[in-house]
């Protein structure tokens, strides 16, 4: 079987830094997701890591530890936008993704 | 970007009766599709795989005669909830593998769906 497990919600203030962490337990993993979503809207992918190490996408960064079994997510210089649920997910051979059960985020002023 | 997009955005329906969801890649082909379910502020819930041409796979527990799917072109998958019932109202997205980077999937905006 495969399990993801993330904190349920962060809350933080603009301009600052926040880490999602996610730790998996699965049977194959072909690499780790980051997915973003806002109330009622459909998830949006944010990064990927296949291999061990840092990936940065501009404020977003996402590391994978895969001896570890465990990523994080970094968002810097956080707006008020980047209120939402964020979610690993782990990619199977097949390409099908396992989603962990989803942090929100919550930005305040 | 690739865009998915799904018909209708909001349905309710009569207990008993059957809803059928459209997914469509717009600007790409995908021969595998994927469905997930969604409870409020739960997580994304992989109910079944779609793939053009041949029988959708269906994750454990799904119980695949009431949640049919149909992968009839390269651009389109539906699924069909059948004699729905209220506990089968959430929300339903559907994804496909981007074309180029496999790794990234493209969610559909989902539809809402209750069952009264």
């Amino acid at each position: 079987g495969q399990s993801l497990e993330q904190p349920s919600e962060v809350t933080a203030v603009e301009g600052a830094i926040v880490q999602i962490n996610c730790t998996y337990q699965t049977s194959g993993f072909y690499g780790l997701s980051w997915y973003q979503q806002h109330d009622g809207g459909a998830p949006t992918f944010l990064s990927y890591n296949a291999l061990d190490g840092l990936e940065e996408t501009g404020r977003f960064s996402s590391f994978l530890s895969r001896s570890d079994s465990y990523g994080y997510l970094l968002l810097q210089e956080l707006q008020m936008k980047d209120s939402a649920s964020y979610f690993c997910a782990v990619r199977d051979l097949g390409g099908k993704l396992i989603f962990g059960q989803g942090t929100e985020l919550s930005v305040k002023p | 970007g690739a865009v998915v997009s799904q018909h209708p955005s909001r349905v309710i329906c009569k207990s008993g009766t059957s809803v059928k969801i459209e997914c469509r890649s717009l600007d790409f082909q995908a021969t595998t599709m994927f469905w997930y379910r969604q409870f409020p502020k739960k997580s994304l819930m992989l109910m079944a795989t779609s793939n053009e041409g041949s029988k959708a796979t269906y994750e454990q527990g799904v119980e695949k005669d009431k949640f049919l799917i149909n992968h009839a072109s390269l651009t389109l998958s539906t699924l069909t909830v059948t004699s729905a019932h209220p506990e089968d109202s959430s929300f339903y997205i559907c994804s496909a593998p981007s074309s180029g980077l496999s790794y990234e999937q493209y969610f559909g905006p989902g539809t809402r769906l209750t069952v009264t």
